[in-house]
């Protein structure tokens, strides 16, 4: 089973600043790497997919870069309602698995 | 715009069985995989189950297999998760997510088992 291990487990930030999410995987997943955001009482929402790929409707400044084993998310500017907690999920080897989340705070 | 709406969750007794169902609309759902994910009070994503779109491929998590079984019905744009054996730790929220090119891009709302005594 691949382990996927995000971090920081917890991200406080102000509006305005940037954000930067880490995502490491046990093994190479390629670009099989999608993020999620989830706020709280809500479904998942799909932000990033193929590592890089920002799905429809998704802001600008959520952004996805890596390959292999390390995976980057990044927001260029906070806003407010960015508060949530955020997933990756590798697609490339059964069993299918997700991080265990990072929460951002936003102050 | 796509939807999946679960539903069949419940407080259910520890070993006793229950069958999720998430119906479709608004896409070909005969075209997709479909899984389930969960999500245990509190705590982070589980995937549990797939099946392919031709419903002849299913896969399962290993804290499942034998005990949830994983179905669908194209003609009637449902999919379920039957499971059996319940146990305290299958509490969780229940979410049906539809695959596209390998991201889930689309959820349903999730539907709640609690399994207790």
């Amino acid at each position: 089973e691949i382990v996927l291990t995000q971090s920081p487990d917890t991200l406080s930030l102000s509006p305005g600043e940037r954000a930067t999410l880490s995502c490491r995987a046990s093994q190479s997943v390629s670009s099989y790497l999608a993020w999620y955001q989830q706020k709280g009482g809500q479904a998942p929402r799909l932000l990033i997919y193929g590592a890089s790929n920002r799905a429809t409707g998704i802001p600008a400044r959520f952004s996805g870069s890596g390959s292999g084993t390390d995976f980057t998310l990044t927001i260029s500017s906070l806003e407010p309602e960015d508060c949530a907690v955020y997933y990756c999920q590798q697609r490339n080897n059964w069993p299918i698995t997700f991080g265990q989340g990072t929460r951002l705070e936003i102050k | 715009q796509v939807q999946l709406v679960e539903s069949g969750g419940g407080v259910v007794q520890p070993g006793r069985s229950l069958r999720l169902s998430c119906a479709a609309s608004r896409f070909t759902f005969s075209s997709y995989d479909i899984h389930w994910v969960r999500q245990a009070p509190g705590k982070g994503l589980q995937w549990v189950a797939s099946i392919s779109s031709d419903d002849i491929i299913k896969n399962y998590a290993d804290s499942v297999k034998g005990r949830f079984t994983i179905s669908r019905d194209n003609s009637k744009n449902t999919l379920y998760l039957q499971m059996n054996s319940l146990r305290a730790e299958d509490t969780a929220v229940y979410y049906c997510a539809r695959e596209s090119d390998f991201r889930f891009d689309f959820w349903g709302q999730g539907t709640l088992v609690t399994v207790s005594s």
